[in-house]
């Protein structure tokens, strides 16, 4: 597609239960991020992809959260046990390679509700 | 780490009226930066972005910002504020070296007044 696909568009989960998020970047950009954005929070950074090297899962924020990236493409987040402060929503992004300065693009997100 | 620091959660403004949206940065080495737009229930659109030596950069909806070291601001300005300007406006950076990652401010909410 033309732009960077989330889906769902929007979740509400149990508390204790796992949820999957996918994302389809651009085609053609290499780098793949996820960022949530809380209430109040604003942006926040999870994990970034690139190319064939090793994710920088530095923003995530406990072991629950984990993403990986398959052939270079698509994209899962996934959260283990959910937990009502893990609501937000969380955006995908891709950007052409690590070269810095470079354009990132962004999905209109997923909304995740914890109940 | 970088930081952005953006003044003023809340906006208010006339139709017609400038818009003026406060962003300050903390790095000792210039970073590149970049203004979002957010509109309700959308996802982040580019506005503008500064990685070269042109300091004033303008972008889309007549917005523009102005990059000024000895300050380490990045402002975004519009001269005539539109009633489709209300939108959640976020400041970024990143880094020159290392990984094109951005770092956020907490965003400031732009309402315009009829």
């Amino acid at each position: 597609g033309a732009g960077v696909s989330q889906s769902p568009s929007n979740k509400v989960t149990e508390k204790g239960k796992d949820v999957e998020l996918r994302c389809d970047p651009i085609s053609g950009h290499t780098a793949l991020y996820w960022y949530r954005q809380s209430l109040g929070q604003g942006l926040e950074f999870l994990i970034y992809f690139q190319g064939n090297s090793a994710p920088d899962k530095s923003g995530l924020p406990s072991d629950r959260f984990s993403a990986e990236r398959t052939g270079g493409s698509v994209s899962t987040l996934t959260i283990q046990r959910t937990q009502q402060e893990d609501s937000a929503v969380y955006l995908c992004a891709s950007s052409l390679d690590k070269g810095t300065g470079n354009t990132i693009y962004f999905g209109e997100g997923s909304w995740l509700t914890v109940v | 780490a970088q930081s952005v620091t953006q003044l003023g959660s809340h906006v208010s403004v006339s139709e017609g009226a400038l818009v003026l949206l406060r962003c300050n940065y903390s790095s000792s080495v210039p970073p590149y930066l970049f203004w979002y737009v957010q509109y309700p229930n959308q996802g982040l659109q580019l506005l503008l972005k500064y990685t070269s030596a042109a300091t004033l950069v303008k972008g889309i909806n007549g917005f523009e910002a102005e990059f000024k070291k000895s300050e380490t601001s990045f402002h975004l300005t519009k001269p005539s504020a539109h009633m489709s300007d209300a939108a959640e406006y976020f400041c970024a950076v990143s880094e020159r070296t290392g990984a094109n990652n951005l770092f956020f401010g907490t965003g400031t909410r732009l309402t315009v007044i009829p």
